[in-house]
């Protein structure tokens, strides 16, 4: 079963503007991972944030996690075409790193 | 380093039929493991390992074979082919005290 929902399915904005996209899981957590994933190829590890965190940047990227609504948040700033992806979560529950479980994606667009 | 590479990238296969997916990693990572990605879902986990000579199962693992015989490989043996396992498969692997996981380039596998 999925663990993780994210909201949007889809998000089309211009350069230069912000992507917010969202994610939503059910059980409790060790830690949250972003990745990204490029049409036709891998996932890369964007960001961690572990559950005792409650906002980490890196570089353009913010990201949040609120365990009391189970729901993290992932910001990208400025955004640039190359920014074109779907964008994952993924949880750790289980503290061993062994397991995780990822979210459906949010598909973001970024035109010129 | 070449990170994660997978072979072959596409393959097509009649129902009944078996192969073997490959995965290999020059990074010494303790920790590998097989996702399968379906439309409109995340990753689903299917077999991992924590080093040669240990596997277990993910949340789908039935249809699928793993092992690990070296530190390097982690193959993914199909034994009799069904068009529910038509999906791309990604390999990954993880250095051991890090959370986060690195990706190969996947394996398109349509059954008919």
């Amino acid at each position: 079963s999925q663990q993780g929902e994210e909201d949007p399915q889809a998000l089309s904005i211009q350069e230069g503007e912000n992507a917010t996209m969202n994610c939503s899981y059910k059980t409790s957590i060790n830690n949250l991972q972003w990745y990204r994933q490029n049409s036709g190829r891998g996932l890369v590890h964007l960001i961690l944030i572990r559950s005792n965190e409650r906002e980490k940047h890196s570089g353009r990227l913010r990201v949040t996690l609120d365990t009391s609504k189970k729901s993290s948040s992932l910001l990208i700033t400025a955004s640039r075409a190359a920014d074109t992806a779907s964008y994952f979560c993924a949880t750790d529950g289980t503290g061993t790193a062994s397991k995780l479980t990822f979210g459906t994606g949010t598909r973001l667009q970024v035109t010129l | 380093n070449a990170g994660v590479t997978q072979t072959p990238k596409f393959q097509v296969l009649k129902t009944g039929q078996s192969m073997t997916l490959q995965c290999a990693q020059d990074m010494n990572h303790e920790y590998m493991s097989w996702y399968r990605q379906d439309p409109g879902m995340g990753l689903r986990l299917i077999h991992y390992s924590v080093g040669a000579g240990i596997t277990d199962q993910g949340e789908v693992p039935n249809g699928y074979n793993v092992s690990r015989s070296t530190t390097e490989d982690f193959p993914l043996r199909l034994l009799s082919a069904a068009p529910s396992q038509t999906s791309v498969y990604f390999c990954a692997s993880r250095e051991t005290g890090f959370e986060w996981q690195y990706f190969g380039p996947g394996t398109r596998l349509t059954v008919t």
